[in-house]
């Protein structure tokens, strides 16, 4: 059957306009956080990382933002191009015992860039 | 080669037949992932290997599902008698998710491109 939960919210932006992308983590112990983007027919691609002992990244046109008190990051990109239209991931690193990590994939928004 | 090399990147299959789906990851990679990613949705998590660990299972959606890898290279994911709701994307991503003295170290996941199941 049709899995409802993931469906992808849908964000509209204006080129030109900033975007910001929104995403909830499950895991206050999480230490590690990265955003994807996924191009149509694409596997998803590394943006940004950004590791708990920091609240604020930037790199080229785009910032990530990190909220431990309330377990929220967000992604924003600055003066959005066409080229940013994409489903953004936002991913967790979690301990997940015996000395290793494992990443979880949030459900994803899908930015469209009107030109 | 240097990425995540997934095989095939197309694969139409009759309803009730066995496929299989290979997956090279990066060398090195201790981690792999698979995922299933229907037509304008999200990742839907199946699978996780992490070295010699005991595979986490909890995505598989039923028991037509099985994936094996062998020591930290290739992956194969395996559905038996598909039906036409396993059609999807089937992506896998490696990572290095090992602890470095304390810190997480650098765990970024690989994508590879996919492939493209489609059931008929």
């Amino acid at each position: 059957g049709e899995s409802v939960g993931l469906h992808l919210p849908t964000l509209s932006v204006q080129e030109g306009d900033n975007s910001i992308i929104n995403c909830a983590y499950s895991n206050s112990a999480s230490d590690y956080f990265i955003w994807y983007k996924q191009e149509s027919g694409k596997g998803p691609q590394f943006i940004i990382d950004i590791r708990s002992n920091m609240d604020k990244r930037q790199g080229q046109r785009v910032t990530v933002l990190l909220n431990k008190t309330v377990k929220h990051l967000s992604l924003q990109i600055a003066a959005t191009q066409p080229g940013d239209s994409a489903v953004y991931f936002c991913a967790e690193n979690l301990y997940s015992g015996a000395g290793s990590y494992q990443l979880t994939f949030g459900k994803g928004t899908k930015l469209s860039v009107i030109p | 080669g240097a990425g995540v090399s997934q095989s095939p990147s197309n694969k139409v299959t009759e309803k009730g037949k066995d496929v299989e789906l290979r997956c090279d990851p990066i060398s090195g990679h201790t981690a792999l992932y698979w995922y299933r990613q229907r037509l304008g949705q999200g990742l839907e998590f199946l699978i996780y290997f992490q070295g010699n660990s005991a595979p986490d299972k909890s995505g598989l959606p039923s028991d037509r599902f099985s994936a094996e890898r062998t020591g930290e290279s290739v992956s194969t994911l395996t559905i038996q008698r598909t039906q036409q709701e396993d059609s999807a994307v089937y992506l896998c991503a490696s990572s290095l998710a090992y602890v470095l003295a304390g810190w997480g170290g650098n765990t970024e996941a690989f994508f590879g491109q996919g492939t493209r199941l489609t059931v008929v």
